[in-house]
Order: C-alpha cells, then structure tokens, then sequence
C-alpha cells in the first residue's frame, strides 16, 4: 500500500509568519493528494486537493503543490494567524482502489500574537 | 443530521470490558469509515464500509475488534474484552461514493475511549 510522512511538530510561530509543513509519500502511480485540519474541538476536515501532478490546491491562503519528482506535497501559507492554530495532517488514497485515506501523523501548528 | 455524529463523546471502562461506539453519517453518503487517533499514532486505519458491506477490514488489529453497519446508514465498533492499548479517540468518517478516491471525507468528532 501506500504510505505518506510529515514533518513532526509542535511547530510555534508569532503571527504573520510564514509556514511550511513537509509532507512526503511513496504510492503506486500518481494519486490525489490531501491536506487535512483539525481545529481545537472538532472534527478532521479537507483544507485542500491536489489530483495530478503540478496542480497547486488552495484554500484559506494555503497552498500546496503536487510534486511528482520529489514525491512532496509540502504545505505553505505565506502569513499565518492566531487562527490557524490547530493539527495538520496530509493524506493520500491508501490503495489504488482507494478504499479508504491515510494519513500522516500530524503538524501541530500554534500561532501567538 | 446535519453533520457525522458519533456517541458516546467519552467513555471510561475496565479493562476486560466490552465497550461499543456508534456512528451515525451523514444523510445519503453510502461510504463510512473508522479510524483510530492515538497520541503520537496519527490516524490509523480501521475498517471501511460501503453499504453495510466491508469490502476493506484489514486495518481492525485484531479479533476483539467488530464493526457493522446496517440499513446502509448507523455503524457500531464493538471491541470486545478492553485492553489499556485500546485507549484512543475513535473517529467516524463518511463520504459519498469512494473517498478514499476523491479525499472528501467527513468526520465526526469522536469517541475518546480510556481503559483503566
């Protein structure tokens, strides 16, 4: 199957800075590929997607490329708030008939004033 | 409902003790999930559903854990005999058609299971 590794944190930043969290994968052929959050609280939801090689997925001022020479999908906003304090995890198909998402073991991402 | 719900929230048992945890999805979505998220575990897969059908259990650790969905909706994990190793948050997630595919899954917030 699959497998995907990201970058271990805590990860503590003041505001305005800029952040990037690693993600790399192994996968038979070239899946989609996700950006998963979890706020304080509640429950995983998809931040953003990636289907093929290249794309860019965007959302909320973050960004991640699908990189299929060096395997990464690594996660960047430019200038993060207070309120993206919260878990971050990237994920991929577990197999390719896509049965279920793994998930890497998660960023946690504090932001200060 | 409006979003995946999942009961009991918490839930403190003995060890030895048969526990089970209920996920209802959300209205429609034919594909439903289960996890496990332990501290410095990440999300672990545990079995997925299509339908009331299982065609991937493969992620279940071993045979004192069961899940079953019926009318295509309500799923219950059932662990059998809690070890203190059980303890984790236990997460629901469903998805329309195959999202393992599209990545568009939703979760519910959890059960958090502690064995003493």
């Amino acid at each position: 199957g699959n497998s995907v590794t990201q970058m271990e944190g805590p990860v503590t930043l003041s505001e305005e800075a800029f952040l990037t969290i690693n993600c790399t994968y192994t996968a038979t052929g070239y899946p989609s590929l996700f950006w998963y959050v979890q706020y304080p609280g509640e429950g995983l939801q998809l931040l953003l997607k990636a289907t093929k090689a290249d794309d860019k997925g965007s959302n909320k001022g973050f960004e991640a490329t699908y990189r299929k020479e060096t395997t990464s999908f690594h996660l960047e906003k430019g200038s993060v708030q207070v309120s993206d304090s919260a878990v971050y995890f990237c994920a991929l198909p577990r197999n390719q008939a896509g049965t279920a998402l793994i998930f890497g073991k998660g960023t946690t991402l504090s932001v200060s004033s | 409902g409006a979003g995946v719900s999942q009961s009991p929230s918490n839930k403190v048992t003995e060890k030895g003790k048969d526990v089970e945890l209920r996920c209802d999805p959300i209205s429609g979505h034919t594909a439903l999930y289960w996890y496990r998220q332990s501290l410095g575990q990440g999300l672990e897969f545990l079995i997925y559903f299509q339908g009331n059908s299982a065609p991937d259990k493969s992620g279940l650790p071993s045979d004192r854990f069961s899940a079953e969905r019926t009318g295509g909706s309500v799923s219950t994990l059932t662990i059998q005999r809690t070890q203190q190793e059980d303890s984790a948050v236990y997460l629901c997630a469903s998805s329309l058609g195959t999202g393992g595919i599209t990545g568009e899954l939703f979760f519910g917030e959890g059960s958090r299971l502690t064995v003493l």
